[in-house]
Parts: C-alpha cells; sequence; structure tokens
C-alpha cells in the first residue's frame, strides 16, 4: 500500500498564480483532511471530507476550495496564491469518526513569491 | 471544540537520557493519537490510544481519557528521536475532527 500520496513535493508559485495540490490514498478510508503548517507552529486544518461528495471548512479555509468526487482523491485548489499561502500543506485520511486514525502524506512544500 | 495542551513546549536532552512529555485537554477526550514529525518534515503515527497504555519498543504511551490526559514515555533516547510531538484527539460532543496540541521540540544531542 502506498498510503496517503501527496504531489508535487515543491512548488514555487508567484502571486495570482492558482494551481491544484493532489492527494491521493488507497486505504479505503472515508475521511481525509487538508492542514497547513506554518513554521514552528502546530497543524490548522484546512478542510475535511467525510465521503464522497461531502466537504466541510475547517479552521482557515479562505483562499482555498477542494472537491471530493471519489473516495481515492481529495485535491486542495489554490485560487489567486498570496503570501500568506507560503506554508508546507499535508494532507491526512483516517477510516472514520469512530476510528479516527490518521495516517498522513509526506507533505507540500509551497511558497508564494 | 477542546482544547490541547502539550508540556513541555521544548526539551533537549543527552543520548540515553528517559523524558515524559504531557498532553491535557480541556475535556474528556476520544481517538487520542501521538505523532512524530521529524527533521525532514515528515508526520509518523506513533500510537493510536483512546484508553490504557501501549508499547512500542523504547516508546510507550498511557491515557486516561476520563482524567483528560495522555503522557508520552520515551526511554534512552536517540538522536533519531529529535523533531517535534504532537498530540491530537476528538471530543465527546459529537465531532470527529482531531485538535491538535502546538507540540513538543525535542532534541538529543550525541
Amino acid at each position: 500500500n502506498a498510503g496517503v500520496t501527496q504531489t508535487p513535493k515543491f512548488r514555487i508559485l508567484k502571486i495570482g498564480q492558482s494551481m491544484t495540490l493532489q492527494c491521493t490514498q488507497d486505504m479505503n478510508h472515508n475521511y481525509m483532511y487538508w492542514y497547513r503548517q506554518d513554521p514552528g507552529m502546530g497543524l490548522k486544518l484546512i478542510y475535511y471530507s467525510v465521503g464522497a461528495g461531502i466537504t466541510d471548512k475547517g479552521e482557515v479555509p479562505n483562499g482555498y476550495n477542494v472537491s471530493r468526487s471519489t473516495t481515492e482523491d481529495f485535491p486542495l485548489r489554490l485560487e489567486l496564491a498570496a503570501p500568506s499561502q507560503t506554508s508546507v500543506y499535508f494532507c491526512a485520511s483516517s477510516l472514520s469518526g469512530m476510528d479516527g486514525r490518521y495516517t498522513f502524506g509526506s507533505g507540500t512544500r509551497l511558497t508564494v513569491v | 471544540g477542546i482544547q490541547v495542551e502539550q508540556s513541555p513546549p521544548d526539551l533537549i536532552l543527552q543520548e540515553g537520557a528517559n523524558s515524559t512529555l504531557r498532553c491535557n485537554f480541556s475535556d474528556s477526550v476520544n481517538n487520542l493519537q501521538w505523532f512524530h514529525q521529524n527533521p525532514w518534515g515528515q508526520l509518523i503515527n506513533l500510537f493510536y490510544i483512546p484508553s490504557g497504555t501501549k508499547q512500542n519498543g523504547r516508546l510507550s504511551a498511557t491515557t486516561v481519557a476520563t482524567e483528560r490526559y495522555s503522557l508520552l514515555y520515551i526511554s534512552s533516547s536517540q538522536t533519531t528521536d529529535s523533531g517535534v510531538y504532537f498530540c491530537a484527539g476528538t471530543g465527546s460532543g459529537g465531532s470527529y475532527i482531531p485538535t491538535f496540541g502546538r507540540g513538543t521540540s525535542l532534541i538529543v544531542h550525541p
């Protein structure tokens, strides 16, 4: 099993550009999550999904969009990138709410200049 | 949602020393987990420990959910233990979205 796969690993964007961070899991997990981690800080939840077709906002959703058309994929879209979105982005998944064991992807380091 | 407080925020050890990291919650906690973020940024799930005690090699964890805390023990620390340790848990109010602590930064010197 590959677990949770994130692409790309690194990206530099110019202000105002857009991009999609990809996240795929092969564990048939229902719950998926996107977090951002700023230097020296903890994890902040951006969006999450409890199943295909269902998404909800987390703590810091502004400037981001998500979709969940399949169980496996949970892409994060950045529109009109801003320097404040410079961060490391982690995708995670868990089987369910009752079994909340997290598996994290390896992260995407994004710099907006 | 619940509040999560981790202590200490920073810890510096000599190789071979033992340590205890603590995680306090503002309410009864479910789905408690401990993670290690290594110096390269990778997040590894160490323990899924809603209650009781588990051991994995030199690491062990104990959760007392009704007392709203969990402890992570590291024995005979090694330089590879360096990194940041996070705990996370869900409250009993029906939300299944975990809240993460701010982490304990551990440096183990050879």
